[in-house]
């Protein structure tokens, strides 16, 4: 059973446009929920997070939305660049738990 | 710094090999994971180590044997590998594991096994 679920394997924009990203979870009870970046050859690297308590939280360019009763979250690049090109995990945690659970990725690719 | 390093980038060995993955980190943190990476796939939790002793082991075949030696290193010993174990293998560190704060990753080693 996965946990935490990105259903678009890939997005496109161009320069300039807004970037959306999606995640779903199906467990009520997690706490917190974080986006990384990955580009190739590197490991992921913390964008932004969200505490359950919240709905928004917005951090230069990028902007998570939180909307518990849909278990859904979205992460918004406005605007986006093509440096933005990378693949975007969505995770999610338990408060006091050791382990973050991960959804499968987005590969976004912000063309010029 | 606040970096974690990971040695060696890349690792080809035999499946009656023995090597080591070394992981590094200087930020104080007290909690290091390992993680597993397929291509196309999320990182898959193997090892969380909290204040120096293993707190989660997801399962992982003992042929993954993980150390920490002291709060800044995080070695994980490899010994008697499959062909279906060659992956990115991640190291990351966090605050402290039941923390809320988000974890640093390393860039990883990209292990083939043959």
């Amino acid at each position: 059973d996965q946990q935490v679920k990105q259903n678009s394997p890939s997005l496109s924009v161009q320069e300039g446009r807004i970037s959306i990203l999606n995640c779903d979870y199906t467990n009520s009870m997690f706490d917190y929920f974080l986006w990384y970046k990955k580009y190739p050859a590197e490991g992921p690297t913390f964008l932004i997070s969200i505490s359950s308590i919240k709905d928004k939280n917005e951090d230069g360019r990028f902007t998570v939305f939180l909307n518990k009763s849909a278990k859904h979250l979205s992460l918004h690049i406005v605007p986006s660049q093509p440096g933005d090109s990378a693949v975007y995990f969505c995770a999610a945690k338990l408060a006091n738990a050791g382990k973050s659970t991960f959804g499968d990725g987005t590969t976004l690719t912000v063309k010029p | 710094d606040t970096e974690v390093t990971q040695t060696p980038k890349h690792l080809v060995m035999g499946m009656t090999n023995k090597k080591s993955l070394k992981c590094e980190q200087h930020m104080g943190h007290r909690a290091m994971y390992w993680y597993k990476q397929k291509a196309k796939k999320p990182p898959e939790l193997m090892f969380v180590y909290s204040y120096e002793k293993l707190s989660i082991n997801e399962s992982v075949p003992s042929r993954f044997s993980p150390e920490c030696p002291n709060s800044s290193l995080l070695n994980l010993h490899l010994h008697a590998l499959q062909p279906e174990d060659s992956a990115l293998y991640l190291c990351a560190s966090g605050l402290r594991a039941g923390s809320i704060n988000e974890q640093f990753f390393g860039p990883g080693t990209r292990l083939t096994v043959l």
